[in-house]
């Protein structure tokens, strides 16, 4: 069955350290977005892409930055981790523009 | 751009009872709007969209309306049973095809 998974599903890293999530999926879907999820802010758009070489940032992309070589893959990168960017992550995924997106299981991140 | 505000933050109902949970926004143009539940460490989950040239949609025992006058939209579950228990997120969809989501409403149904 196709789906879209994440990894690592747990994560802990110390302050200024890069750190790399990783999301694939299996639909060969062209649109694919990341979010992340912190109490009182339901989910909050960081990046998002529309096919290969596409990226576009959303409303929270400071110190972040994704990069699509091929459809399946988008992976998601801290360059510099800070205490502020400690979350759950997930990924998703869509057919069409205003389709169904479909989610990946989350990545807990934690930076001390 | 958009901005989507949802109430409850957290609703406890009695099995059996209803459940609803209103969402507003504020962008016109938005035309599609997706509820997502999501239990305990996953990721959410479609349960039920509505497009705007709808005012109810229905499947089982979730419903749902929207108001394109007012900009507001409501999900509506009846016959509540413990497996409902969760928490629940509206979005609309900007003009450029992202989703805007709600803050959530954490539901908690009783036994």
């Amino acid at each position: 069955d196709a789906e879209i998974t994440q990894s690592p599903r747990h994560k802990i890293t110390e302050t200024g350290r890069q750190v790399t999530l990783a999301c694939h999926q299996t639909w060969n879907h062209n649109n694919m977005f990341w979010y992340r999820q912190d109490l009182g802010h339901g989910l909050r758009l960081i990046h998002y892409s529309y096919g290969v070489q596409d990226t576009n940032k959303g409303e929270v992309s400071d110190g972040y930055s994704v990069s699509r070589s091929n459809t399946e893959d988008l992976p998601l990168t801290l360059e510099s981790a800070a205490s502020s960017q400690t979350s759950v992550y997930f990924c998703a995924s869509s057919e069409g523009l205003g389709n169904e997106q479909f989610f990946g299981p989350g990545t807990r991140l934690t930076v001390l | 751009g958009e901005n989507v505000e949802q109430h409850p933050s957290t609703l406890s109902v009695q099995e059996g009872d209803s459940a609803v949970i209103k969402c507003t926004y504020s962008d016109s143009a938005s035309n599609y709007f997706p509820w997502y539940k999501q239990e305990l460490g996953k990721g959410p989950q479609l349960i039920i969209d509505i497009r705007s040239n709808v005012g109810e949609k229905k499947d089982q025992r979730i419903a749902v309306t929207l108001n394109k006058t007012a900009k507001h939209f409501s999900l509506h579950i009846t016959e509540t049973q413990p497996e409902d228990s969760a928490v629940y997120f509206c979005a609309a969809i900007t003009n450029d095809y992202k989703l805007s989501f709600g803050a959530g409403t954490t539901v908690t149904v009783r036994a």
